[in-house]
């Protein structure tokens, strides 16, 4: 069971902005930890997006944005393209299991 | 380049033992931690644990207790994930990734190419 609760999909017209959401809790998001996302094609390993809330690691475009408010954070995936269609996973520290934990995943479709 | 590159599949029945490994290049791999992650099938992904191939300190997930055992030889690039006796619920892609951040703030910034355990009689 995660603690981190995604919706299990998003969906936009190539163009758009889409937002995906990771809810935590005082435990983890809510108590200061950074939030990084990766994004994951079918059959194949994850990505880093963004480490530290904030940060693109070189190489992801700046189409992908990420925020923290309170005990959630939100990824942000502006000038949707047909590449973007992929798993998008959240992953924070929880304090209360002293462990690392992964978001429970969203899809991206692009329409 | 940085690559992890990860031994491949492997079905095994239960009971067996098994050791999977993950190779290093591109960079100087004794002095990053690197990382075990499980994707069930169809699922998301757990954290399993943490070594530092330079002293072989390693971390646990406390929601894996001695079910695997996580080691690394500096001298080889390679960091390995070992099982004593599988059982069937070991069914999953295992990723290794290179960790970086501080302690509470880790992330994983190159992941290895996935290596897919299959557990069945």
């Amino acid at each position: 069971q995660s603690l981190l609760t995604q919706s299990p999909s998003v969906s936009g017209a190539p163009g758009q902005r889409v937002t995906i959401s990771c809810t935590g809790s005082s435990s983890n998001i809510g108590a200061g930890y950074d939030v990084q996302w990766y994004q994951q094609f079918p059959g194949t390993a994850p990505r880093l997006l963004i480490y530290a809330n904030t940060n693109r690691p070189s190489g992801v475009p700046d189409r992908f944005s990420g925020s923290n408010s309170g005990t959630s954070a939100s990824l942000a995936i502006s000038g949707l393209q047909a590449e973007d269609e992929a798993d998008y996973y959240c992953q924070s520290f929880d304090y209360s299991l002293r462990d690392y934990v992964f978001g429970t995943g969203t899809k991206v479709t692009v329409l | 380049e940085v690559q992890l590159v990860q031994s491949g599949a492997a079905v095994k029945k239960p009971g067996e033992s098994l050791q999977i490994s993950c190779k290093g290049s591109g960079y100087s791999f004794a002095y990053y931690r690197i990382g075990w992650v499980r994707q069930m099938p169809g699922k998301g992904m757990e954290w399993m644990g943490i070594i530092y191939p330079d002293d072989s300190g390693t971390t646990y997930s406390p929601s894996l207790p001695g079910q695997v055992t996580i080691s690394a030889d500096k001298s080889i690039s390679t960091a390995f994930l070992r099982w004593s006796s599988l059982k069937p619920s070991d069914t999953a892609v295992y990723y290794c990734a290179r960790v970086r951040g501080d302690r509470f703030y880790y992330y994983l910034d190159v992941w290895g190419t996935g290596t897919t355990v299959t557990v069945s009689s």
